[in-house]
């Protein structure tokens, strides 16, 4: 168990140009999560897969925003035409489905994204 | 929709003492999870300590202990032993259970900074 990984760590882009992120969770794992976490605040729910189902987004995922997750491995999370408020750390977690295992979401370490 | 709240945006503790950190959430459900992450500079955040509302006692884990008080919907971290390792953003966090609509997503609060003092 390597726990969860992230690519790239840091991401500097211009305005206007798109970045796409990895996540690779934990193997075990059946859920995955995307937050995004800006400077002085806690991480805030953008979307969660179960599996490779899509099952909720957060009103933060503007339509420039998406997330993908084939064959309920590794996820991507794209953002087409960045803008400077997009700058933040993007974090990525997984999780256990079955009961009886443990309820909490495993964190990744982030990509960094800044948008200049 | 439920919130969590952190009321202090920093505290500092000697080594060896005991700090305790504050939060309350709001929720209209009766059973939940709560957890306390921290999130060392530069470092991916890991679980402290999880308490299931249903659940009556306390849980401890080593130096870390909670006083969840559920009417109040209060759910204090003590850290008992300070040291310098502890020193991090510490964020509350709530999650609903399975069974109340299947909603996965953690709520967190805005984090308290921790800095411990040699």
């Amino acid at each position: 168990d390597t726990g969860v990984s992230q690519n790239p760590r840091h991401k500097i882009t211009k305005r206007g140009q798109n970045v796409t992120f990895r996540c690779d969770p934990i193997s075990e794992h059946n859920r995955l999560y995307w937050y995004r976490q800006t400077l002085g605040q806690g991480p805030e729910f953008l979307t969660y897969f179960q599996n490779e189902a899509q099952l909720e987004k957060s009103r933060l995922l503007s339509d420039r925003f998406s997330a993908e997750r084939p064959k309920g491995s590794f996820s991507t999370l794209e953002i087409q035409r960045t803008e400077q408020g997009d700058s933040a750390m993007y974090l990525c977690a997984s999780s256990f489905t079955n009961p009886g295992q443990g309820k909490e979401q495993y964190f990744g370490p982030g990509t960094r994204l800044t948008v200049t | 929709a439920q919130t969590v709240t952190q009321s202090q945006p920093e505290m500092s503790v000697q080594e060896a003492e005991t700090v305790t950190l504050s939060c309350t959430y709001d929720t209209s459900e009766s059973d939940y999870y709560l957890f306390w992450y921290k999130q060392p500079p530069s470092r991916q955040m890991i679980l402290v300590i999880r308490q299931e509302a249903y659940k009556q006692q306390n849980a401890t884990e080593n130096r870390f202990s909670v006083n969840f008080q559920k009417a109040a919907k209060s759910f204090s971290l003590k850290i008992s032993d300070s040291q310098l390792g502890d020193a991090a953003m510490y964020f509350c966090a709530y999650r609903q259970t399975e069974f109340s609509g299947g909603y996965q997503k953690v709520t967190f609060g805005i984090g308290t900074k921790l800095q411990v003092i040699p």
